[in-house]
């Protein structure tokens, strides 16, 4: 079955960087974009980009701008999102998702992956 | 003000029905929109729904009950998740998003509460 499965928790300081993986399973990896979205404890949903897998394309949104990079190896069918200069308001869980491309059909996520910024 | 409103909580009796409502700012036609619709429960990520446009334009999820459905109130300019014969599995979190100035845009979200 199709399944995306990300890296472990991290703890990190602030001002350090964070690299979160998302392998693909189930399906051909080129043929979706993978998104991000985190959501902070007991918060709402927060976007953050989109990849497209097949070459590469990446789309942020504005407040990450800068500060966070979307890659792939297709080799591996798997997706990495970079979050740097990391501050405790990036505390949260950080999900992938499999999108089909332009539209908003989300499914599946990942687990999720907690980052936790703390000095 | 937010793009998209949600209520923060909403509370209805099992068998009932329940209207979740994601109203967009003002100046933001819901009639452009396609409007999605995301279920997250405690302790797991979000899972997807539907989307509405129009009757012409709309998807159920695989696995979805008919019994979720969604609309629109151009009146109210907003979109609207209608969950019918609620049971006690409906109560989540619910979100809507659309997609607007190049982004992907969420709802804060709603608690349904079942009881």
């Amino acid at each position: 079955q199709v399944q995306l499965v990300q890296s472990g928790a991290e703890v990190k300081k602030p001002g350090a960087s964070v690299k979160v993986s998302c392998k693909a399973s189930g399906y051909t990896f080129t043929t979706f974009d993978i998104h991000w979205v985190r959501q902070a404890t007991g918060q709402g949903l927060e976007w953050m980009g989109w990849m497209n897998a097949n070459n590469g394309d990446t789309g942020y949104a504005q407040k990450f701008q800068g500060r966070v990079s979307m890659t792939r190896s297709t080799y591996i069918s798997t997706a990495y999102m970079e979050l740097s200069s990391l501050r405790s308001e990036d505390t949260a869980v950080y999900y992938c998702v499999r999108v089909v491309r332009e539209t908003g059909w989300f499914d599946p996520w990942g687990r999720g992956t907690l980052v936790t910024v703390s000095s | 003000q937010a793009v998209l409103t949600q209520p923060s909580s909403l509370s209805a009796s099992p068998g009932a029905s329940a209207s979740l409502t994601c109203t967009l700012r003002s100046g933001i036609n819901v009639g452009t929109y396609r409007i999605y619709w995301y279920q997250q429960k405690p302790g797991s990520p979000p899972q997807f729904l539907l989307w509405y446009k129009s009757d012409s334009d709309k998807y159920q999820g695989s696995g979805v009950p008919s019994r979720l459905s969604g609309s629109k109130d151009a009146s109210a300019n907003a979109g609207i998740l209608l969950i019918s014969g609620l049971q006690s599995e409906d109560e989540a979190d619910y979100y809507c998003m659309i997609w607007h100035n190049s982004a992907w845009v969420f709802g804060g979200g709603t608690k349904l509460t079942v009881l």
